[in-house]
């Protein structure tokens, strides 16, 4: 069984739309928790950086972390063309675990005009 | 300022030949990461440098592989002997510590023949 599990997808919305990725964690060490964006043939880019439960809003960008549950949320509102491109989480452990992250494997959004 | 920069872009080689992939990290950026993700795949973790040294080569999937850094900057990461199951794009990373942010090179795309 993989540490971190992530919805597949492909996820297809309206311009517009809300979307919701997920991703459930099963190594309770983990207490750093990332959402990448990486599109097409280019190298995955940090979107969000959270370190305890709760919510934390960038913009039209929400992480979601309830670690009780070993759930992590990335919301987009108002999606735009431009958000479709893969969407990875990741997590790593506490300092002194080495700063390796450990990704899923990636949800595909495309958002449709 | 510049970004991590990975070179080559892509590289094609045959069955059983040596590879070297280069990744120049951000100016000042002590840690380095190197990531396979194969097609359809999230990021697997190969080895990460604090400065030169490698505290943390678990990912290395055979001795086929090994990596280098010097002079706490550029690191080249080597692939003997290549195999088919080998092609993958190959991800470098660098934070200014092993806890902080890290950004992702445009990776090189292999493609073992």
């Amino acid at each position: 069984q993989k540490e971190v599990e992530q919805d597949p997808g492909p996820l297809s919305v309206p311009e517009g739309a809300i979307v919701s990725l997920n991703c459930t964690y099963s190594n309770s060490a983990f207490q750093y928790f990332m959402w990448y964006r990486q599109y097409s043939r280019k190298g995955p880019e940090l979107l969000m950086y959270t370190y305890s439960s709760g919510n934390k809003e960038d913009g039209r960008f929400t992480a979601q972390v309830d670690k009780s549950s070993k759930y992590i949320s990335l919301f987009i509102r108002d999606s735009q063309p431009s958000d479709s491109a893969t969407y990875l989480c990741a997590m790593r452990g506490a300092r002194g675990n080495a700063g390796k992250s450990t990704f899923g494997d990636g949800t595909t959004l495309t958002v449709k005009p | 300022g510049a970004g991590v920069s990975q070179s080559p872009s892509n590289k094609v080689t045959e069955k059983g030949k040596d590879v070297e992939l280069r990744c120049d990290p951000i100016s000042g950026h002590t840690a380095l990461y190197w990531y396979r993700q194969s097609l359809g795949q999230g990021l697997e973790f190969l080895i990460y440098f604090q400065g030169n040294s490698a505290p943390d080569k678990s990912g290395l999937p055979s001795d086929r592989f090994s990596a280098e850094r010097t002079g706490g900057s550029v690191s080249t990461l080597t692939i003997q002997r290549t195999q088919q199951e080998d092609s993958a794009v190959y991800l470098c990373a660098s934070s200014q510590g092993q806890q902080e942010t890290q950004y992702f090179g445009p990776g090189t795309r292999l493609l073992v023949l």
